[in-house]
């Protein structure tokens, strides 16, 4: 199977942390990433992730990979109302010639000044 | 660069209207791709592209039809347009299958 499943909505308070979780099936994924995806906007790449790695820092943003579990989170430290956004994880899949790219369902993160 | 275009940003169709969603991208990319995205059920591949003349289905291709016949364009085709169409359409392009892929802004269709 391959269904990147996330769940659909995070409140936090400005200036806590938020963590977006991610579970996807296809064991044989190679690259994950996670995208952001503003208002009436179409979706960013936020940072990416090798399988072969277990974490990724990236400023405010960490991403952790737990292979095992096949489990992906990316937590935004210091959350700002400028971070309210949809928040979708993909998986690169690359098995025998074929190849896909597959999203997850979104998750809409609401900051609380 | 202006990136991603999509042309138009909205419109609203009556059922069994035909129309053409415009794509460009100016990055010279080979790979190109068509969205839709319903709320709560995240994007849905419709075909993609990977390079000029070649173009395969996506996960829910039905009622769709798209080309390539430049690297730059990659027009989406509704034929006989439902409600069940109505959704906003992304389309994007990427360097490489697992590179980056680049968004337009998006066309919110509505089918009534």
């Amino acid at each position: 199977g391959e269904d990147v499943e996330q769940s659909l909505f995070l409140s936090v308070r400005e200036g806590d942390s938020s963590v977006i979780n991610c579970t996807y099936t296809d064991s044989s994924s190679t690259y994950l990433y996670w995208y952001k995806q503003e208002p009436g906007a179409g979706l960013q790449l936020l940072t990416y992730i090798f399988s072969n790695m277990d974490m990724k820092q990236d400023q405010r943003l960490t991403v952790l990979l737990n292979k095992k579990d096949k489990h992906l989170s990316l937590r935004i430290a210091d959350t700002q109302t400028g971070d309210s956004a949809i928040y979708f994880c993909a998986e690169y899949i690359a098995s025998g010639g074929y190849q896909k790219v597959t999203f997850g369902t979104g998750t809409k993160l609401q900051v609380i000044p | 660069n202006a990136g991603v275009t999509q042309t138009p940003k909205f419109r609203i169709l009556k059922i069994g209207q035909s129309m053409t969603l415009q794509c460009t991208q100016d990055m010279n990319h080979n790979y190109m791709y068509w969205y839709r995205q319903d709320p709560g059920m995240g994007l849905k591949l419709i075909y993609y592209s990977v390079g000029a003349g070649i173009t395969d289905k996506g996960e829910v291709p039905n009622g769709y039809n798209v080309s390539r016949s430049t690297t730059e364009d990659f027009p989406l085709r509704l034929e006989l347009a439902a409600p069940s169409q109505t959704s906003v359409y992304f389309c994007a392009s990427s360097k490489g299958g697992r590179d980056e892929q680049y968004f337009g802004p998006g066309t919110r269709l509505t089918v009534t």
